[in-house]
């Protein structure tokens, strides 16, 4: 069974529309991110979220937005899609106070048009 | 945030060891050294931690100086397979993970 699974994997939209991503963890763990890796490679934390608080980084566009339905789920919602938003987002999740290591999804490569 | 310095490529050759050095100048008391693998259009996967000494699994190992300001990276016998991207990151407890460039690791035949 997969421990972090991203859907879709594939994602090809045009400017302006509005779209999400979703992501679930059967690990058990209690803190879920989303990472964005652009075309230099470099991955960049966009927003850490458990059921207590929402950490955002402050270079993430408004138009980006978390949604946890439940401390399984992280779903990625973008408004308005950009050009620049053209990426590979990567979700994770990790245990606070527990083991330190990240279990990463596969992916969703998103391409704007 | 913490900021670590590694080479940005590595050249090896299958059956050879590899060693990718990391520095961490900055690296504060509670903090861990933390490495990842990732492979092409894959998410980065968990290799190995270390706070000081050596540390070894099935994977590679860790060594860490004293001083904690610097990190290696220790992959015995690499095979083709092991061409990937190598992140180090200091990591401490409830932060979350940042990741620099990385270390791509060519290994030929």
């Amino acid at each position: 069974d997969t421990a972090v699974s991203q859907t879709p994997k594939y994602l090809v939209t045009q400017m302006g529309n509005d779209k999400s991503i979703k992501c679930e963890q059967n690990l058990g763990h209690d803190t879920m991110y989303w990472y964005k890796q652009d075309s230099k490679k470099f991955l960049k934390i966009m927003f850490s979220y458990n059921n207590k608080e929402l950490i955002i980084n402050e270079t993430v566009p408004n138009r980006f937005s978390p949604k946890s339905p439940d401390k399984a789920h992280l779903n990625l919602h973008i408004n308005s899609l950009e050009l620049g938003d053209s990426a590979v987002y990567f979700c994770a999740s990790s245990q606070r106070g527990g083991s330190y290591g990240y279990t990463f999804g596969s992916g969703t490569r998103l391409t704007v048009v | 945030l913490a900021k670590t310095t590694q080479p940005i490529s590595m050249d090896s050759y299958e059956g050879q060891e590899v060693n990718i050095t990391c520095s961490h100048n900055n690296i504060a008391t509670n903090d861990y050294i933390t490495w990842y693998q990732q492979f092409p259009s894959q998410g980065p996967r968990f290799i190995i931690q270390g706070y000081k000494t050596k540390v070894t699994n099935e994977v590679a190992s860790l060594f860490i100086p004293a001083d904690r300001k610097s990190s290696t990276l220790s992959l015995p016998r690499v095979s083709l397979s092991d061409t990937a991207v190598y992140y180090c990151l200091q990591l401490y407890k409830g932060n979350m993970l940042t990741f620099g460039g990385g270390t791509r690791l060519m290994v030929k035949p």
